[in-house]
């Protein structure tokens, strides 16, 4: 069975860029997240989708980040325009369905931005 | 508010002695706790969970930690670390309702000598 997957694996943008994101979560998984490592700092939640619904989005930095997920399968994380502080690594996860805190939530390898 | 911290972001050890990673939890609620793993290039891969069952809970590749609400610990060890064992760890809580969103500790590099 696939994991959950990201492209791409790094990118290179100038400020004032767009820059899209895509994962791809595991087969039948309804939740998805969407994480954000800065250098130096801790990984931290930027939302959560259940199938194509926001159910939380609280961690979302500004209204230049958004997010979505139609059809409730793959989502994308558009930054636009990107700045220098949103550099780091974005991470998507995926758990199936319901919303039991212990559910174990699958990682994808991330994707390494970097803003010039 | 829930929070996690990793009391030490590098620990260095030899092949063949004890590992041990330390964190500390902050929670208003019953806590759901998990220790991650992050190898080079590589996702993040879940090695164990406590979830208010057994306090002293077993993970992937011999590890394991064990809950300790009166010290508010949750700490991760190894009897006997190997070389493949070094990577980054990640201590993390939840909510116990509600999302499940995940709070992470601000990680632990572990490095390990032949």
């Amino acid at each position: 069975e696939a994991g959950v997957t990201q492209f791409p694996s790094h990118s290179v943008i100038e400020k004032g860029q767009t820059v899209t994101l895509r994962c791809d979560p595991i087969s039948g998984h309804d939740n998805l997240y969407w994480y954000r490592r800065v250098m130096g700092k801790e990984i931290k939640f930027l939302l959560h989708f259940v199938k194509e619904s926001k159910q939380d989005e609280s961690g979302m930095p500004n209204n230049r980040f958004l997010a979505e997920r139609t059809g409730g399968t793959y989502s994308t994380l558009k930054v636009q325009p990107a700045e220098l502080e949103d550099s780091g690594v974005y991470f998507c996860a995926s758990s199936p369905a319901g919303t039991i805190s212990y559910n174990e939530q699958f990682f994808g390898p991330g994707t390494r931005l970097t803003v010039l | 508010a829930q929070s996690v911290t990793q009391l030490d972001s590098h620990v260095s050890v030899s092949e063949g002695t004890p590992v041990l990673l330390r964190c500390n939890y902050s929670s208003s609620y019953s806590p759901s706790l998990f220790w991650y793993v992050q190898h080079p290039n590589k996702g993040l891969q879940l090695l164990l969970k406590y979830t208010s069952a057994a306090t002293l809970v077993k993970g992937i590749n011999g590890f394991e930690a064990e809950f300790k609400k009166s010290e508010t610990s949750f700490h991760l060890t190894k009897p006997s670390a190997h070389m493949s064992d070094a990577a980054e760890y990640f201590c993390v809580v939840s909510r116990s309702y509600n999302t499940d969103k995940l709070i992470f500790g601000t990680g632990t590099r572990l490095q390990v000598f032949p």
